[in-house]
């Protein structure tokens, strides 16, 4: 079974520039996060999707990022204008519905550097 | 807001010793997961305990919970080199149609060899 994929893996831009992440879940996972990762930090919840609707982004700085899962199955992330403090890795991660959902399974993750 | 912390913040131990970490929470749960993370890669799931049970294992892992005192261990026996990576505790946060893991701030492990 393919796990969560993401892309870029690495991606560098100046301040106030844009970037765009990438996730394609797991095959059958209804839920989808993004989770942002602190160099040093426990990763923290950005945006949870149930198909393609939100059910939490609470955490999503809005004035900036914002995210998308149009067709329900893969999702992006974007930043824009990014600031220095949105240095991080951010995590997609996905999970089955139901009684067998209990896991959440994380991709390798898209490491940003804002400069 | 993070809901774990864990205790240590950074474990250095020699090849073939014992680990062990230990994860504190806030509200009550209804499971607790524990993450392997390695420097530079995604979050890998170890183990899930649920909140009516008091120990699990699973190979060289030992995880204990204890729902009194809101804290559960991770206990990793005949450690390896390969064992060296940050351990992060997540609670299980469940209201309507959101399920979602809250981190703790993670242990770093360092086996030397």
């Amino acid at each position: 079974e393919a796990g969560v994929a993401q892309s870029p893996r690495y991606k560098i831009i100046e301040k106030r520039q844009s970037v765009a992440f990438w996730c394609n879940p797991i095959s059958g996972h209804a839920t989808l996060y993004w989770y942002q990762q602190i160099l040093g930090q426990g990763p923290k919840l950005l945006i949870q999707f149930q198909n393609n609707g939100v059910v939490d982004d609470s955490q999503l700085p809005k004035d900036r990022f914002s995210a998308e899962r149009l067709k329900g199955v893969d999702s992006t992330l974007k930043i824009q204008p990014a600031k220095l403090e949105d240095s991080a890795v951010y995590l997609c991660a996905s999970r089955k519905q139901g009684a067998l959902g209990n896991t959440i399974y994380f991709g390798e993750g898209s490491w940003l550097t804002v400069v | 807001s993070q809901q774990g912390e864990e205790d240590p913040q950074a474990l250095s131990i020699q090849e073939g010793e014992n680990a062990t970490m230990n994860c504190s929470y806030k509200t009550s749960i209804n499971n607790l997961q524990w993450y392997r993370q390695n420097s530079g890669r995604g979050l890998v799931h170890l183990i899930l305990i649920r909140s009516n049970e008091r120990e699990k294992h699973s190979g060289r892992l030992r995880v204990t919970l204890d729902t009194s005192k809101k804290s559960s261990s991770l206990l990793i026996t005949a450690s390896r080199a390969a064992d060296t990576a940050s351990y992060f505790c997540a609670t299980v946060e469940r209201m309507d149609s959101s399920y979602k893991l809250i981190f703790g701030s993670g242990t770093r492990l360092l086996v030397r060899p």
